[in-house]
């Protein structure tokens, strides 16, 4: 069964700090993969996602992730943080096989201190 | 454009009684729908999907069942709800065609408070 783990639940940052989140999942066959934030008090909203060609991938707000496919990881980067950009971020898999179903994480929640 | 819609917001009910939560998308047709419960520290936990009308697939053995009446109506129920079916359920839609984008598409959720 497909799985996904985001190693940090909780983390806290100044601004101006850079920004790593990690995920891993587990599944051995063509995937997509995703990346999701929520913003106090608003919808969950996509941030940025990976279907194939270029492995390192470019979202809204300054944010990219690398898909590494040896490591089976997708971690979401961005080199300055600001303060709007507290929220939490869950990581997604959605197996190509699989096809209907995505799997999240257990999400992220990230405070930025100004 | 297309737009998703749960209601109602907030819902406080007694342990016992019964739920229906229901989730519409307009501007698409045919999409495949999805309710999630998310809890603190646990993600979302993927409950029952759609890809059609009076098609349901459930993930998670429990006290709730889904229906789809409608191509783009989506309703959660419970007969009797516990305590524990308390939390923040999502519903999502994402587009039914193969090939096309798997990026799912959420509604603003229904905090649910079983007492």
């Amino acid at each position: 069964a497909q799985s996904v783990s985001q190693h940090n639940h909780h983390v806290i940052l100044s601004e101006a700090a850079s920004l790593e989140l990690g995920c891993n999942y587990s599944y051995g066959g063509t995937v997509n993969l995703f990346w999701y934030v929520q913003y106090p008090g608003q919808h969950l909203q996509l941030l940025l996602k990976y279907f194939s060609g270029d492995p390192l991938v470019k979202g809204i707000k300054g944010f990219e992730a690398e898909f590494i496919k040896s490591k089976f990881s997708f971690n979401l980067r961005k080199p300055s943080v600001q303060w709007s950009d507290t929220a939490e971020y869950f990581c997604a898999v959605n197996a190509m096989t699989g096809g209907f179903k995505t799997i999240f994480g257990a999400g992220t929640r990230l405070f930025v201190k100004a | 454009s297309q737009t998703i819609h749960q209601w109602p917001a907030t819902l406080v009910q007694p342990v016992g009684s019964p739920l229906s939560l229901e989730c519409t998308v307009e501007g698409t047709s045919n999409p495949n729908l999805y309710w999630y419960r998310q809890a603190a520290g646990r993600g979302l936990q993927l409950l029952f999907y759609s890809v059609g009308i009076g098609q349901i697939s459930s993930e998670v053995p429990q006290n709730l069942s889904a229906s789809r009446p409608q191509d783009r109506q989506f309703i959660l129920s419970s007969k009797k709800l516990l305590l524990s079916d308390s939390g923040f359920y999502l519903c999502a839609w994402r587009r039914g065609v193969a090939g096309e984008s798997y990026e799912q598409y959420f509604g603003p959720g229904t905090r649910l408070t079983v007492t």
